[in-house]
């Protein structure tokens, strides 16, 4: 089945700071993938998404560029805030057709804390 | 544009009492629609999706059953809650169609004790 492995945190930045954070995935098939952001106290926000190979998402400064060779989907930010503190969530979803109901796949989720 | 409504935002419930939360979606139609659970320092479990009126899938055996009696209409339900029910409920839809793209509703935070 597919799954998403996300590295493992929480990850400690000081504000400016490059940030990434790893994430693989598993699948059959050409997935879609996503980076989400929860945070304190909210439900989930999509932050980016690619739906094919090579494609790159983009949002708030935060990319992610999607891998078929190495099956990644690794989130960058060249200079954090302390507002980028949340959850990031990694994630997969299978494209539409056969009997695929389009069910996302989470990662176990990585906390940033930014500190001013 | 599509919104979707979770409601309540909160709940602490006793062991053994019902529950139902209830998710609804505006400005769109026959969507995919799915309830989600986070668990305290763990990451999101896809509890049930629908891609119909009247149809339900599990996705793991639990306490909880789902229902969606419309179209934009999708309810979480249990006859008897347990602590292990504790946990942040997320609604989501996506359309029936296409590049699936998610959107979830601001979630729900159940305490049962």
């Amino acid at each position: 089945g597919n799954s998403v492995t996300q590295m493992e945190g929480p990850v400690t930045l000081s504000e400016e700071a490059f940030l990434t954070i790893n994430c693989t995935y598993t699948a059959t098939g050409y997935p879609s993938l996503f980076w989400y952001v929860q945070y304190p106290g909210e439900g989930l926000q999509l932050l980016l998404k690619a739906t094919k190979a090579d494609d790159k998402g983009s949002n708030k400064g935060f990319e992610a560029t999607y891998r078929k060779e190495t099956t990644s989907f690794h989130l960058e930010k060249g200079s954090v805030q302390v507002s980028d503190s949340a959850v990031y969530f990694c994630a997969l979803s299978e494209r539409a057709g056969g009997t695929s109901y389009g069910k996302l796949t989470f990662g176990q989720g990585t906390i940033l804390t930014v500190h001013p | 544009s599509q919104t979707i409504h979770q409601w309540p935002a909160t709940l602490v419930q006793p062991v053994g009492s019902p529950l139902s939360l209830e998710c609804t979606v505006e400005g769109t139609s026959n969507p995919n629609l799915y309830w989600y659970r986070q668990a305290a320092g763990r990451g999101l479990q896809l509890l049930f999706y629908s891609v119909g009126i009247g149809q339900i899938s599990s996705e793991v055996p639990q306490n909880l059953s789902a229902s969606r009696p419309q179209d934009r209409q999708f309810i979480l339900s249990s006859k008897k809650l347990l602590l292990s029910d504790s946990g942040f409920y997320l609604c989501a839809w996506a359309p029936g169609v296409g590049p699936r793209g998610y959107t979830f509703g601001s979630g729900t935070r159940l305490t049962v004790v």
